[in-house]
């Protein structure tokens, strides 16, 4: 099966814009989870979706949000941009039936750096 | 909520030696414990995983122990090599429909 895929894979913004970022998590994989990674603060949860519902979801203020399609794919957009939106965002799919229902396998990230 | 907490923050070792890194964490429900192993521009990798049923798990030069009493988890890595050389994840995943906490992480690096 191919891997989870998210593009654009870099994307160089200045602040107050918008972003949309885009998961397609492996085939079959219903949950897709969003994380931030930055180099002080590790990865930090942003939301989960399962079956086009937000079923989780970490402590971002509202200019984060995000949506899952009919087939799984999911997006994440970030309004309003500030400096300290710069980081590696990551996404991650699980099965979420199956013997290893939980793990979840990566994507390679979208790299924003905001201007 | 879950918190888990990750040591040392970074460790070197000559290549042959051993690592190991222990997390910690704070919910008892908490049952499945992944490990990830991320070398510098790639993305997180799953290396080895143990639910909390299971008080041990290897796989080849890799081995994980979990104390359920004493809530915290371990990775263990034997004859190092320098490909082994990452930044390596614990994370912690609640009763069902939470989500993981992820440790902050630790830099391993293998002196040839």
């Amino acid at each position: 099966k191919a891997g989870v895929t998210q593009t654009p894979r870099y994307l160089i913004k200045t602040r107050g814009q918008q972003v949309t970022l885009s998961c397609s998590p492996i085939s079959g994989h219903r949950s897709v989870s969003w994380y931030q990674q930055t180099p002080g603060q590790g990865l930090q949860f942003l939301f989960e979706y399962f079956s086009e519902t937000q079923r989780n979801k970490g402590n971002f203020p509202g200019r984060f949000s995000g949506r899952q399609f009919s087939n799984s794919r999911s997006e994440m957009n970030v309004s309003t941009l500030e400096l300290g939106d710069s980081a590696l965002y990551l996404c991650a799919s699980s099965p979420t039936s199956g013997v290893n229902q939980e793990t979840q396998y990566f994507g390679p990230g979208t790299r924003l750096l905001v201007l | 909520g879950e918190n888990v907490e990750q040591h040392p923050s970074t460790l070197s070792v000559q290549e042959g030696d051993s690592a190991v890194i222990k997390c910690t964490y704070s919910d008892s429900a908490s049952n499945y414990f992944p490990w990830y192993k991320q070398e510098l521009g790639k993305r997180p990798q799953l290396i080895i995983d143990i639910r909390s049923n299971v008080g041990e798990k290897k796989d080849q030069r890799i081995a994980v122990t979990l104390n359920k009493t004493a809530k915290h988890f371990s990775l263990h890595i034997t004859e190092t090599q320098p490909e082994d050389s990452a930044v390596y994840f614990c994370a912690a995943l609640g009763a069902f429909g939470q989500n993981f906490v992820f440790g902050p992480g630790t830099r391993l690096s293998v002196l040839p």
